[in-house]
């Protein structure tokens, strides 16, 4: 079975501030870990995926995540918030050897406050 | 390029009707899902399909029907509607989910619907 952890439901943020969106997952094979934003009354929009190699993963609009095999951690980051990075962020997983869809978490509300 | 397309954005059902929720992707894509998003529960998958002709279950499926007749299209029918069914619907697709491939999920811009 996999499944994956949001253990905050809200995160607020001064702007220019680094920011931290933290995900947990549990598979029993190797992950393929994803991050997504939704935006207000949108669909969600894919950040950033983590197959294999570096640990740090870039994506888009300047965020970055980092992955831990040990911590079995997969956090998002972003070196200095905007207001507009405000939105509900999903982390999502796949095992690699067995599973053939994502199991996402429940999401984190990030509000950047100016 | 319209990519994932899903009609209606919003409905209004009374317990008990039927209807269809459509998604439609123009991007050739093997993959297509349907999720339901409900707050503080996030996404839960309810059915998906990794070709024409190939459907499967997904985490919630009671109460769903799913077909795929086409590689473009995959439909979601609520059989007999039910208060617990209102919720925002979503239909996503991606390339085929094998090791190795590129794969990232496309979001249409989901269906909110209540059931009354």
């Amino acid at each position: 079975a996999q499944s994956v952890a949001q253990p905050e439901d809200q995160v607020n943020v001064a702007e220019g501030n680094p920011l931290t969106v933290k995900c947990t997952y549990s598979v029993s094979g190797n992950p393929y870990l994803f991050w997504y934003v939704q935006y207000p009354n949108r669909g969600l929009q894919f950040l950033l995926k983590y197959i294999t190699g570096d640990n740090l993963v870039k994506g888009s609009y300047g965020f970055e995540a980092e992955f831990n095999k040990s911590q079995t951690s997969f956090h998002l980051k972003k070196p200095s918030a905007l207001v507009s990075d405000s939105a509900l962020y999903f982390c999502a997983v796949r095992d690699i050897g067995s599973a053939r869809q994502l199991t996402f978490g429940s999401g984190t509300q990030l509000t950047v406050l100016p | 390029n319209a990519g994932v397309t899903q009609t209606p954005k919003f409905q209004v059902l009374k317990t008990g009707q039927s209807m269809t929720l459509q998604c439609a992707q123009d991007m050739n894509h093997e993959y297509m899902s349907w999720y339901r998003q409900d707050p503080g529960m996030g996404l839960r998958l309810i059915h998906y399909s990794v070709g024409a002709g190939i459907t499967d279950q997904g985490e919630v499926p009671n109460g769903y029907n799913v077909s795929r007749s086409t590689t473009e299209d995959f439909p979601l029918r609520l059989l007999s509607a039910a208060p617990s069914q209102t919720s925002v619907y979503f239909c996503a697709s991606s390339r085929a989910l094998t090791r190795g491939t590129n794969e990232k999920l496309f979001f249409g811009s989901g269906t909110q619907l209540s059931v009354l």
